[in-house]
């Protein structure tokens, strides 16, 4: 069992937005602003689309927003594509002792 | 542009201990930490350790015990041994960096698939 709780799937038309959640508690989300986001394409090499909870990587698409709220982060994608069905993954700071903690992942088709 | 390339055994049998190796080519400069990722079948991420080029480390306590890393600046290698692997180390294993004072990942590996079994 992750330590972050993400949905497990998904689904959203070409056009639309959806959100993805990440629970986590006051150790992790809740404390720190240093959430990140990731997309995976099964085969290739995640790539970082959110970082610091709301901060883009220069040259990503605006696509992709991130916000937080308490120990909830949240990740949107609006004007769904097909090439955005994959997995994402959220990731949190935990502190110096627990150091990193992932969600399970979603995994998001396009229909 | 920076490039990871893990490199592992693809299988091994219980007991025995895991040896991956991340190469770094491009951008390897002493501002990153390199760190090992690795994903459970079915399962979420799961950070491993991450180590420096100056040898600071720092490792996920679940699995300390188990845990060896090194440097090799030299070569620009990164390793990890993980010893009496069982079915559930059975996983891939990412390489990702990240820099000093920050916490996300910005440059992965495609990932080594290690399947442990007898």
């Amino acid at each position: 069992q992750s330590a972050l709780t993400q949905p497990a799937s998904m689904s959203g038309s070409p056009g639309q937005s959806i959100t993805i959640s990440c629970t986590g508690t006051t150790s992790d989300v809740g404390n720190y602003d240093l959430v990140s986001w990731y997309q995976h394409h099964p085969g290739k090499a995640p790539k970082l689309i959110i970082y610091d909870v709301n901060k883009r990587p220069s040259g990503y698409s605006n696509r992709f927003s991130g916000s937080k709220s308490g120990n909830t982060a949240s990740l949107t994608i609006s004007g769904l594509q097909a090439e955005d069905e994959a997995d994402y993954y959220c990731c949190s700071y935990a502190g110096s002792t627990t150091v990193l903690v992932f969600g399970g992942g979603t995994k998001l088709t396009v229909l | 542009q920076v490039q990871l390339q893990e490199s592992g055994p693809g299988l091994l049998k219980p007991s025995e201990t895991l040896s991956l190796t991340c190469t770094v080519s491009g951008d390897s400069s002493s501002s990153y930490y390199w760190t090992w990722i690795r994903q459970s079948p079915g399962k979420g991420l799961e950070w491993i350790a991450y180590m420096s080029w100056s040898g600071n480390n720092n490792y996920n306590a679940s699995l300390r015990s188990r845990l060896t890393i090194s440097v090799d600046t030299s070569k620009n290698q990164c390793s990890l041994k993980l010893s009496s692997v069982t079915a559930a180390d059975t996983a891939i294993y990412y390489c990702a960096r990240r820099g000093v004072g920050l916490w996300y990942f910005d440059s992965w590996g495609q990932g080594t698939l290690v399947t442990v079994s007898s």
